[in-house]
């Protein structure tokens, strides 16, 4: 199993709508996990930063994690067209992140 | 926006030359990364540095080495380039032992032909 995993996509949400974007990871990733947004011929931005068990919103964004199932989503409220892009998620490995391959996301006006 | 800056942007060289990436920071954090990115195959750690020339490998380190001399500077040297080496490579910066979180650089775009 890859330590973490996401599906590459893409996946397409209409304007308006919710896009929910799901992680999993594994026993050799640990406690913080994190979103990063990258758009096309760009750097990978943080977008979310979550550490506990839960659920933590920011704006129309919402990160969820669940340790027991070793899952970490995120969700985004009223996706616009300005949403569309490669959702990174990373865990916490020993002295570096762990990433996902990315899930490229297209919101359809 | 973190202070980050990665030179050259955009650098076409030839195979068997060697190459020199710069990654420059202004935030004094202690952690520094280099990755790689290519088309299906996400991000992937080259090398990373922990403190000043305190370096340690990541998963694809062959053919690639790295120097920090000082706390803002990160060099990542392709010794002798090869057309396997074609990426875009992004510096990050984090403060590894109190937030985990990371900051990434512009990027540099490098072409081997």
């Amino acid at each position: 199993q890859k330590e973490v995993e996401q599906n590459s996509g893409p996946l397409s949400v209409p304007e308006g709508a919710i896009a929910s974007l799901n992680c999993t990871y594994s026993d050799r990733v640990s406690q913080s996990f994190f979103w990063y947004r990258q758009y096309s011929g760009k750097s990978p931005e943080l977008i979310m930063s979550i550490y506990s068990n839960g659920d933590k919103e920011d704006g129309r964004f919402t990160a969820q994690l669940n340790k027991a199932s070793q899952y970490v989503s995120l969700l985004i409220r009223d996706s616009q067209p300005s949403d569309s892009a490669t959702y990174l998620c990373a865990g916490q490995g020993a002295q570096k992140l762990v990433f996902g391959q990315g899930t490229r996301l297209t919101i359809n006006p | 926006d973190a202070g980050i800056t990665q030179s050259p942007r955009h650098k076409v060289t030839e195979t068997g030359t060697p190459v020199t990436l710069r990654c420059h920071q202004t935030e004094n954090h202690r952690y520094m990364y280099w990755y790689r990115q290519d088309p299906g195959h996400g991000l992937r750690l080259i090398h990373y540095s922990y403190g000043v020339k305190d370096t340690d490998k990541g998963e694809v380190s062959d053919g690639y080495s790295v120097s920090r001399s000082k706390t803002e500077d990160f060099l990542l040297t392709l010794e002798s380039a090869t057309s396997s080496q074609t990426s875009v490579y992004f510096c990050a910066i984090s403060e590894f032992d109190t937030t985990y979180e990371q900051y990434f650089g512009p990027g540099t775009r490098l072409t081997v032909t």
